[in-house]
């Protein structure tokens, strides 16, 4: 079945540092891909989205390339902040509109 | 702001009770959705409505849970019986057809 795949956590880096989130997908057809965030006792938030192959999803400098061949969606950043500091799910849609298959999320933390 | 909304934030019952959540999806959002979030783990599906029509069932709604969005806005979902196993973060979101999905604060279970 459809299933998504992210690195373990916890990831921990010092501010400034550059960022990696691995996450690799498993499915039928051609799926929409996401990035969501959840912030310390706050609800999900999409973060980026990329809905065919090649595209690249980007938001508040954080970056995912849709790639078909590898069946993957690695988030990066080039700088992170403290603020970043969260725990970051890549999810799947099939359908656009229906139901998200997420990963296991990866729980980030930023040191100053 | 009028984002998605859970009512309520918290609930702990004892193992044999019925409890009862409530949704309130984006006004204009047609499509509504659950999913349950166990400690460490991502978003899983449970069901989603277009309208007042439920589209889609996972497999882990048992017959001891029941969804209902009876005039396509708001949306209850009920446990019948709750187990320990229960115990979980419940999620709703809501899109229009096609789109994001936005997600509330949820609801967090415990279960005695």
């Amino acid at each position: 079945g459809d299933s998504v795949t992210q690195m373990e956590g916890p990831v921990t880096l010092s501010e400034e540092a550059f960022l990696t989130i691995n996450c690799t997908y498993t499915a039928t057809g051609y799926p929409s891909l996401f990035w969501y965030v959840q912030y310390p006792g706050e609800g999900l938030q999409l973060l980026l989205k990329a809905t065919k192959a090649d595209d690249k999803g980007s938001n508040k400098g954080f970056e995912a390339t849709y790639r078909k061949e590898t069946t993957s969606f690695h988030l990066e950043k080039g700088s992170v902040q403290v603020s970043d500091s969260a725990v970051y799910f890549c999810a799947l849609s099939v359908d656009l509109g229906g139901k998200l298959i997420f990963g296991q999320g990866t729980e980030l933390s930023v040191k100053p | 702001d009028t984002g998605v909304s859970q009512d309520p934030r918290h609930k702990i019952t004892k193992r044999g009770q019925n409890v009862t959540f409530r949704c309130d999806p984006i006004s204009e959002h047609n499509r509504l959705y659950w999913y349950r979030q166990t400690l460490g783990q991502g978003p899983e599906f449970l069901t989603y409505f277009q309208n007042e029509a439920q589209l889609e069932k996972s497999r882990l709604l048992s017959d001891r849970f029941s969804a209902e969005r009876p005039k396509g806005s708001f949306s209850t979902l009920e446990i019948q019986r709750t187990e320990q196993g229960d115990s979980a973060m419940y999620l709703c979101a809501s899109s229009t057809r096609g789109e994001t999905q936005y997600f509330g604060p949820g609801t967090r279970l415990l279960v005695l």
